[in-house]
């Protein structure tokens, strides 16, 4: 069964320097990986995937990823936090095409933000 | 393209009574799928449809949940005997062809008294 582990349950950065948000995940096939953004109250809001080919993958906001297969990591960058970044984010990976895709999320990052 | 909705936004309920949410889709995805997310947690999968078709449950789903989609368009989570635990954000997502991710509507928050 796959699974994905967010071990930061909570992170703080300071407005204007760099992040990253840790994602390991562990499944048998090559994964189909993602990264979303949820406020408060809202749904979720896709930031970038990975399905295949380049492993750096650049998403909205200014957020990019690359994915390790050699560590089964997908960890999220973005070089200067702005304000309005202040949300929790989740990784998820998904079954390849050809199957019901569902995806299994982790627990998820929450993002303060300090001015 | 005009997003997923869900309908209500919010849904607040005495223990027992039966509930029913809707999902309209983005037009033309022909894959939908529930999630529910409790406080903390990250949405866990409940059920996949292809079309009209329910492929998919989740050990999940107890035979309380009914779920929908009757001309594969919207769909339909129904709880009955709503229980505190099934206090919860109740996610829909759809998606189009292969290789394109799911989007998410913003759920409905159902709360049991």
């Amino acid at each position: 069964a796959q699974s994905v582990t967010q071990p930061d349950i909570h992170i703080t950065v300071s407005e204007g320097a760099s992040l990253e948000l840790r994602c390991n995940y562990s499944y048998g096939a090559t994964p189909y990986l993602f990264w979303y953004v949820q406020s408060p109250g809202q749904g979720l809001q896709l930031l970038l995937k990975y399905f295949s080919g380049d492993t750096l993958v650049q998403g909205i906001k200014g957020f990019e990823a690359e994915f390790k297969r050699s560590q089964s990591s997908f960890n999220l960058r973005k070089p200067s936090v702005h304000w309005s970044d202040a949300a929790e984010y989740f990784c998820a990976v998904g079954a390849g095409t050809g199957t019901a895709s569902k995806l299994t999320f982790g627990t998820g990052t929450r993002l303060q933000v300090t001015l | 393209d005009t997003g997923v909705s869900q309908n209500p936004r919010h849904k607040i309920t005495k223990r027992g009574q039966n509930v029913t949410f809707r999902c309209d889709p983005i037009s033309e995805h022909n894959r939908l799928y529930w999630y529910r997310q409790t406080l903390g947690q990250g949405p866990e999968f409940l059920t996949y449809f292809q079309n009209e078709a329910q492929l998919e449950k989740s050990r999940l789903l107890s035979d309380r949940f009914s779920a929908e989609r009757p001309k594969g368009s919207f769909s339909t989570l129904e709880i009955q005997r709503t229980e505190q635990g099934d206090s919860a954000m109740y996610l829909c997502a759809s998606r189009g062809q292969s290789n394109q991710p799911q989007h998410f509507g913003d759920g409905t928050r159902l709360s049991i008294l």
